[in-house]
């Protein structure tokens, strides 16, 4: 059980197009989810919690214009990077808390995150 | 704001020879310590939470251990399959944000 799945696992984009990551729990409510982003050698940087049916909770620094976050249902949450440009490229995870069907505890499940390169 | 430090940011370990991973955090109320196992050009794996002082957990080779100031994993006898970046996070009272150190990549030599 707490399964998270994210799609697309590696994304190539042209600089100034816009790119879609996808992020569903499999088996479970997932109330809130969280998306984070990895540089090499360096720790997860949470960038915005969304919260199913309300807007997304932006950390300092983060450009919400840019990083569109929608959590249109309790399994499914997405990341849209918009007019990408080749600062932008990462390695983007998102992870989801699980609710009260899985006796929330606190712990995050973690998508296989996704790789995106913007030429 | 919480913190998490880990040591040391690398290890190398002979097969079978065992050694502890360290997690030292500040946080306002501690509502979880979270250690995850992660894979090259994977996400986090979840593998263990911890709650309060003296709380230990086990899974096959790895034993968490938490103070009120860091928490332990130790690594009983590693095979190389436990090569691995071994990341700790820490969630505070009252709000869900989770906070993770930059974590401590283990490689296990045959």
């Amino acid at each position: 059980g707490a399964v998270v799945s994210q799609h697309p696992s590696r994304v190539i984009c042209k600089s100034g197009t816009s790119v879609k990551i996808e992020c569903r729990s499999l088996d479970f409510q997932a109330t809130t989810m969280f998306w984070y982003r990895q540089f090499p050698k360096q720790s997860l940087m949470l960038m915005a919690t969304s919260n199913e049916g309300s807007k997304a909770t932006y950390e300092q620094g983060v450009e919400k214009d840019k990083f569109l976050i929608n959590h249109a249902s309790l399994t499914l949450s997405t990341l849209t990077v918009t007019s990408a440009h080749p600062e932008d490229s990462s390695f983007y995870i998102c992870s989801a808390a699980g609710g009260p069907s899985l006796g929330y505890t606190g712990e995050l499940f973690f998508g296989e995150g996704s790789r995106l390169t913007v030429l | 704001e919480d913190q998490v430090t880990q040591s040391p940011e690398a290890l190398r370990l002979q097969e079978g020879e065992s050694s502890s991973l360290n997690c030292s955090y500040t946080v306002s109320g501690l509502r979880g310590l979270f250690w995850y196992r992660q894979d090259p050009g994977k996400g986090p794996e979840f593998l263990f939470t911890l709650y309060s002082a003296g709380e230990e957990k086990e899974k096959e080779r790895l034993k968490a251990t938490l103070t009120k100031k860091e928490s332990f994993l130790h690594i009983t006898a590693p095979k190389p399959e436990d090569s691995a970046t071994y990341l700790c996070a820490v969630r505070g009272v009252g709000y869900q944000k989770v906070t993770f150190g930059i974590g401590t990549k283990l490689q296990v030599i045959p």
